[in-house]
């Protein structure tokens, strides 16, 4: 199986940064993505990271060191609305992804 | 562009009863499909993968006579529980990825399952 680790759960002050991590062992790596999920809905696309470094999208950016099997997802200016759950999926060859356990962030006035 | 639908959303059947949900992709040709199951609290778990025409790609500990996958257009994949059990009960979500072999994989919203 596919070995990737995030932390169950996170909570975060409104217009703090929070940097969620994951961990992932696995062969034939072919990228990194992470999702937002709202309970009960699908997951939305954030972001994609196949080479090393920091990829930057508004308050949102992704980093990813291969050697090191880790990436981390930064949100800043964190708001009400981005309680949801983070998830870190690994592809695989062409087309297949694999979810880590997700984790739920939880932001705070 | 690039939206997936499910339907339906929501269904509850009884045990030993049979359960189809259809994966479309509206604005776009969907070369692969692929089937994830969530259950409370924990992240998706890929099923399985489909290529139009051709038979699904199963993963491991997945029955494939359990959880039928047809995927007869380039705009329709369905999968079918048979015999569903309560432990089926779950939301069963669907990606597609399009011709154009673009990296995403664009989810459609979820079909929540309960069997009684």
């Amino acid at each position: 199986g596919q070995n990737i680790d995030q932390p169950t759960e996170m909570t975060a002050t409104e217009g703090a940064i929070v940097q969620i991590n994951c961990t992932y062992q696995t062969s034939g790596f072919n990228g990194l993505f992470w999702y937002q999920q709202h309970a009960g809905e699908a997951p939305t696309f954030l972001s994609y990271n196949v080479l090393d470094g920091l990829e930057e999208k508004g308050r949102f950016s992704s980093f990813l060191s291969r050697s090191k099997g880790y990436s981390y997802l930064l949100l800043k200016e964190l708001q009400m609305k981005d309680s949801a759950s983070y998830l870190c999926a690994v592809k695989k060859g062409a087309n297949n992804l694999f979810f880590g356990t997700g984790t739920r962030l939880t932001v705070i006035p | 562009g690039a939206v997936v639908s499910q339907h339906p959303s929501r269904v509850i059947c009884k045990s030993g009863t049979s359960v189809k949900i259809e994966c479309r992709s509206l604005d776009f040709q969907a070369t692969t499909m692929f089937w994830y199951r969530q259950f409370p609290k924990q992240s998706l778990m890929l099923m399985a993968t489909s290529n139009e025409g051709s038979k699904a790609t199963y993963e491991q500990g997945v029955e494939k006579d359990k959880f039928l996958i047809n995927h007869a257009s380039l705009t329709l994949s369905t999968l079918t529980v048979t015999s569903a059990h309560p432990e089926d009960s779950s939301f069963y979500i669907c990606s597609a990825t399009g011709l154009a072999g673009g990296l995403e994989q664009y989810f459609g919203p979820g079909t929540r399952l309960t069997v009684t």
